[in-house]
């Protein structure tokens, strides 16, 4: 059974950059057709996408998020990451890894996801 | 930007049906999808392909799509179907690759 771990810290203070590592367990990261992604979920409001990576290291972002983040893939860790720069108040969030079940350009419904991770920004 | 657009919330009483939409202007060209969250959880999948259901889904889900409009239908709600839906899908430009809409609260009463 595929799972996925969120690790990080959860509190990152204003103008910082967020870290988030996925780790991947009972599959491969490198396995063709999947993509991995992040999304994420402020308290009390609903979800948004991130971004996606698929093994090779290409990457899909949120045009809205694009300019401050970057995601990365470690396939020899089995893990993909996530940077998000100049951190705010606004960017307080349960944060997901996840996987997409196909290319995301198809699109492609995300069917594994992990438990989430919040992360709070404040000084 | 692109936006899904759902109702805030659904309220229905048990046994009856739930009707959730999601509107967008490429829904006619993007599939959707559609995800349950309940509280402190992460979502789960239960439509793909617009009316598609995976294995383990209850039958009483489904989904349809009209136009601009695709529709997660909840017949015979149950007091565990109560949680948050969102729908998800993409604009047809290729810049939006993966969108949700704001979600439905279904309320069972």
């Amino acid at each position: 059974q595929l799972q996925l771990q969120e690790s990080g810290p959860g509190l990152v203070k204003p103008s910082e950059t967020l870290s988030l590592t996925c780790t991947v367990s009972g599959g491969s990261i490198s396995s063709s057709s999947y993509y991995w992604g992040w999304i994420r979920q402020p308290p009390g409001k609903g979800l948004e996408w991130i971004g996606s990576i698929y093994y090779s290291g290409s990457t899909y972002y949120n045009p809205s998020l694009k300019s401050r983040v970057t995601i990365s893939v470690d396939t020899s860790k089995n893990q993909f990451s996530l940077k998000l720069s100049s951190v705010t108040a606004a960017d307080t969030a349960v944060y997901y890894c996840a996987r997409h079940s196909g290319p995301v350009a198809a699109p492609s419904p995300i069917d594994y996801w992990g438990q989430g991770t919040l992360v709070t920004v404040s000084s | 930007s692109y936006e899904l657009t759902q109702p805030p919330s659904v309220s229905v009483s048990p046994g009856q049906t739930a009707r959730i939409t999601c509107s967008g202007d490429a829904l006619p060209k993007q599939y959707a999808y559609w995800y349950q969250q309940k509280p402190g959880q992460a979502p789960v999948l239960v439509i793909y392909k617009d009316s598609e259901r995976p294995s383990g889904i209850p039958e009483r889900f489904s989904g349809s799509s009209s136009g601009t409009t695709v529709t997660l239908t909840i017949s015979g709600v149950q007091a565990e179907d109560e949680a948050d839906y969102y729908c998800q899908s993409a604009d047809s430009s290729g810049t939006y690759r993966v969108v949700f809409g704001g979600g439905t609260k279904l309320t069972v009463l």
